[in-house]
């Protein structure tokens, strides 16, 4: 299972776009990226995820490099609720397993 | 539809007890896991399945055991509770790859506490 590097903490301006980067440079062809979000204490909440494609839906676009060393995720209008931490993983389906590592903690502020 | 449901949400136990916690989903998914979570901290895989009859070892699985009799049912167990084992616990599930909805969904969390 490839390992993901995120910043530990980041801030971000209310109203501007939020660019959390990850890192997974040992990831292999058959690994998704995704990401997961996480409020305060309740459960994580799926945010989006992709193989080579960028992706976007109505919380987030993800930007994937050519390489897929690297992601990008993109909140496009950041708001005070999307504060949380971001945790960032690459899965395969042939082993099942989902490791989170330690995530980056989004603050928007005001 | 319910989901991800954990019993029990909150729990104190005395070091040396043993406990269940359920995990219950109700989307037929094939993938489910069960994590910790201490303060301040990420969350840790601690086992999980791929389908009914199978569980796996995690990162943290010392302590703990498991099973999947059913398919929508992952039980985790504590046969001795140590203080260490003070922390939240969520459960998630979710399709395995190749289906076309693959996220994870995550219980509420079920607050443990050894004394």
């Amino acid at each position: 299972d490839a390992k993901t590097t995120q910043p530990t903490s980041m801030d971000c301006a209310e109203g501007r776009a939020a660019n959390l980067p990850c890192n997974h440079s040992t990831i292999s062809g058959n690994e998704y990226v995704y990401w997961y979000r996480q409020i305060h204490s309740q459960g994580p909440q799926y945010i989006i995820h992709g193989l080579k494609n960028n992706e976007t839906n109505e919380m987030a676009s993800l930007i994937i490099t050519e390489d897929r060393k690297s992601s990008t995720l993109i909140l496009p209008h950041a708001t005070l609720r999307d504060t949380a931490v971001y945790y960032c993983i690459a899965f395969s389906g042939n082993t099942g397993k989902l490791i989170f590592g330690q995530g980056t903690t989004l603050q928007v502020k005001p | 539809n319910a989901g991800v449901t954990q019993t029990p949400k909150f729990r104190v136990l005395k070091t040396g007890q043993s406990m269940t916690l359920l995990c219950a989903q109700d989307m037929n998914h094939e993938y489910m896991y069960w994590y910790r979570q201490d303060p301040g901290m990420g969350l840790r895989l601690i086992h999980y399945s791929v389908g009914e009859g199978t569980t796996a070892k995690g990162e943290v699985p010392d302590g703990y055991n498991v099973s999947r009799l059913k398919k929508q049912n992952f039980l985790l167990g504590l046969e001795s509770a140590a203080p260490s084992q003070t922390s939240v616990y969520f459960c998630a599930s979710s399709h395995r790859t190749g289906r076309k909805n693959t996220e994870a969904f995550f219980g509420q969390g079920t607050r443990l506490t050894v004394v």
